[in-house]
């Protein structure tokens, strides 16, 4: 996952709708992966994560869903907050401690 | 508990000036990892260690960027000469030892001003 540069793909919601928000990892190897939340001027923060031999794993509020087969991964957000409103990032780990990032997107809660 | 502390937080200073950056990891982690992030380019992981010691610095730009960790509390990121295109966010995150599948926790960055 590469930066694309300038411009951050963005998701605009309503309060109170769910957000989902995906991500396309780069290696069909990679065992452990990781949603990061990332507000203005801060660094990024945890929020859920998931291994390969799951399928989803849900949290407060949050829901992680994992594709094998396409390499694909989603956050869900239930009941979007204005505190929700951030830039998210998922990562892979292939094997080491690694982090890969993919590209962020950002979140826009708007009342 | 504490976080993941970098300082200063921000540093704005001149082209060709040394610039240090420090971390103190979370009590307990055995990993420790720098990363760049930019406008352009993202998150950049620099450079990590394990129990101390430098695993990968494949991602360190040039030899005029250096990191060491003399001991399990404490890390430094060195720039020297430093140049405008260096100004970046740096941040440093910490993890527990536990072969890949720990979550790495990040502090709050130094935004580096090069002028």
């Amino acid at each position: 996952g590469e930066s694309v540069g300038l411009h951050l793909p963005t998701l605009s919601v309503q309060e109170g709708d769910n957000s989902i928000i995906n991500c396309a990892y780069s290696n069909s190897a990679s065992d452990y992966f990781i949603w990061y939340k990332q507000e203005s001027g801060k660094g990024p923060q945890f929020i859920i994560d998931i291994r390969s031999n799951m399928d989803k794993r849900q949290g407060q509020r949050v829901t992680v869903l994992l594709n094998k087969t396409v390499k694909h991964l989603s956050l869900q957000i239930a009941a979007t907050q204005p505190g929700d409103s951030a830039v998210y990032f998922c990562a892979e780990i292939l094997n080491t401690d690694k982090l890969i990032f993919g590209t962020g997107t950002r979140l826009q809660v708007f009342p | 508990d504490a976080g993941v502390i970098q300082s200063p937080r921000h540093e704005v200073t001149e082209m060709g000036q040394e610039v240090t950056l420090r971390c103190k990891p979370i009590s307990g982690h055995n990993s420790l990892f720098w990363y760049r992030q930019t406008m352009m380019r993202g998150l950049e992981l620099l450079i990590y260690f394990n129990n101390n010691v430098p695993i990968d610095d494949s991602g360190m730009p040039e030899d005029r960027f250096s990191a060491k960790m003399p001991n399990a509390s404490f890390s430094t990121l060195k720039i020297q000469p430093s140049e405008p295109r260096d100004s970046a966010v740096y941040f440093c995150a910490s993890s527990s030892l536990g072969g890949g599948n720990q979550p790495q926790h990040f502090g709050d960055g130094t935004r580096l001003s090069i002028l």
